[in-house]
């Protein structure tokens, strides 16, 4: 059973270019959540969505950033017009159903880096 | 609505106890425990539901005071491989789950 994939690992943009980061959950989860880490800091929620519906985006910046579940493939997160501050680890994790109950599982991260 | 984590780092020796906390301003419903190596994915440790429970496994376990709305990580006899940044997640009353900034710990030989 895989786990949650992330890709690309690592990916490198310039000022202005836009960044795609994808994540297919674990067969079977329906809850996928996205995080941002800064090197040295915590997790910083950004955005929780199921399938087809974003639940809570109130860690998401209000301009460039936007994210989807679709009912078919992997969630994606994108950026656009990259800054250099939007350089950073961006974390998937996928759960089953409830937070409450369930644990998140964690993709291997996106590693972008903007030039 | 993030919670707060204390202490920020703390260095020990093989063999050492610790305890990491985790506070929030916000009525709870869940935490969440997670273990994070330099470098690597956040590896889950444990879930706490409301209701005053405790859970460990091995000599790692966890406390969750829903009136204080607050929870610890206990860390018995410390191993090298304990080693990482723990983080604690919250989730209150509306499904919202917030991490902390983490813990590092550091368990030298």
């Amino acid at each position: 059973n895989a786990g949650v994939m992330q890709n690309p690992r690592h990916l490198v943009r310039r000022r202005g270019q836009e960044a795609r980061l994808r994540c297919s959950p674990m067969k079977g989860h329906s809850h996928v959540y996205w995080y941002r880490q800064l090197p040295e800091e915590g997790l910083k929620f950004m955005v929780y969505l199921q399938k087809e519906n974003i639940i809570d985006e109130s860690g998401m910046p209000k301009e460039r950033f936007s994210a989807e579940f679709p009912k078919e493939g992997p969630s994606i997160l994108r950026i656009q017009q990259v800054v250099r501050g939007d350089s950073a680890a961006y974390f998937c994790a996928s759960s089953r159903g409830d937070p409450a109950y369930n644990e998140q599982f964690f993709g291997p991260g996106t590693r972008l880096t903007v030039l | 609505q993030q919670p707060v984590q204390s202490p920020q780092a703390v260095i020990l020796r093989e063999g050492e106890d610790a305890v990491i906390n985790c506070s929030s301003s916000k009525a709870l419903y869940s935490v969440h425990w997670y273990r994070q190596k330099h470098g690597e994915a956040p590896v889950f440790l444990m879930i706490l539901l409301k209701g005053g429970e405790q859970k460990g496994h091995d000599k790692i376990s966890a406390s969750f005071n829903e009136k204080k709305q607050q929870s610890s990580l206990y860390l018995t006899a410390s191993q090298l491989s304990y080693s990482g940044t723990y983080f604690c997640g919250t989730e209150d009353n509306n499904n919202d789950m917030r991490f902390g900034a983490g813990t590092r710990l550091t368990v030298k030989p």
